[in-house]
């Protein structure tokens, strides 16, 4: 159960696009539709805001968006906002039982 | 609006027992997956255990099996998790969270082991 491998940080600036990896393996990412990314302010609870590698929940703005390669999922935030500086973080299934969450990564609004 | 509220939470030594509660609302509770996620101060998300929906089914993250309990009560619409044996390494943000999407989130209950 080894956490999925993202970017320690990222950055950008207002109106700029950032782009997160997550990277797994054919057991996990690259094995089920189960990928999700949350978004995490200092002090809150996590929010999810893909699910099903590309799928946005209702209310979520469409600057967010995801997508995989292989192994490895990504987050894109274009349009760079002040509001969108937060810790993200992604998951997925890993067999039928076990869950993986990446290790995060801080995004900058520079 | 769905809601997850947790509790239980506190300060325990090494060795102790705690036992947190997830009640939840605005949520078809018994129809659903639940599951506790757990966040050491300033580290990452990490996935500790997940139940069915009836509670036939349960699993565990390597470490906390053994120690970790995870069940509900569907009749009262909380989500349970009876932790024994602790250590100074289970010290994190319990958080309990719907279905396989994660899709819903409580605001968390600490849990501090030391002595």
């Amino acid at each position: 159960q080894s956490a999925l491998t993202q970017p320690p940080s990222a950055s950008g600036s207002p109106g700029q696009s950032v782009t997160i990896s997550c990277t797994g393996t054919s057991s996990d990412v690259g094995a089920y539709n189960y990928v999700c990314w949350f978004q995490q302010h200092p002090g809150k609870a996590p929010k999810i805001i893909i699910y099903e590698v590309t799928k946005r929940p209702s209310g979520v703005p469409d600057r967010f968006s995801g997508s995989r390669s292989g192994n490895t999922a990504s987050l894109t935030v274009s349009g760079l906002q002040p509001e969108d500086e937060a810790d993200y973080y992604c998951s997925s299934i890993a067999g039928s039982n076990n869950f993986v969450f990446g290790t995060g990564t801080k995004v900058t609004v520079l | 609006e769905v809601q997850l509220v947790e509790s239980g939470g506190g300060l325990v030594q090494p060795g102790g027992s705690l036992r947190l509660s997830c009640v939840v609302s605005g949520f078809t509770f018994s129809g659903h997956w639940m599951h506790w996620v757990r966040q050491a101060p300033g580290k990452g998300l990490v996935w500790v255990s997940r139940i069915k929906y009836d509670g036939s089914t349960t699993s565990y993250a390597d470490s906390v099996e053994g120690r970790f309990t995870i069940s509900r009560d569907n009749a009262k619409r909380t989500l349970y998790l009876q932790m024994n044996s602790l250590r100074v390494e289970d010290t994190a943000v319990y958080y309990c969270a719907t279905r396989d999407y994660f899709d819903n989130w409580g605001q968390g209950t600490l849990v501090i082991v030391s002595s």
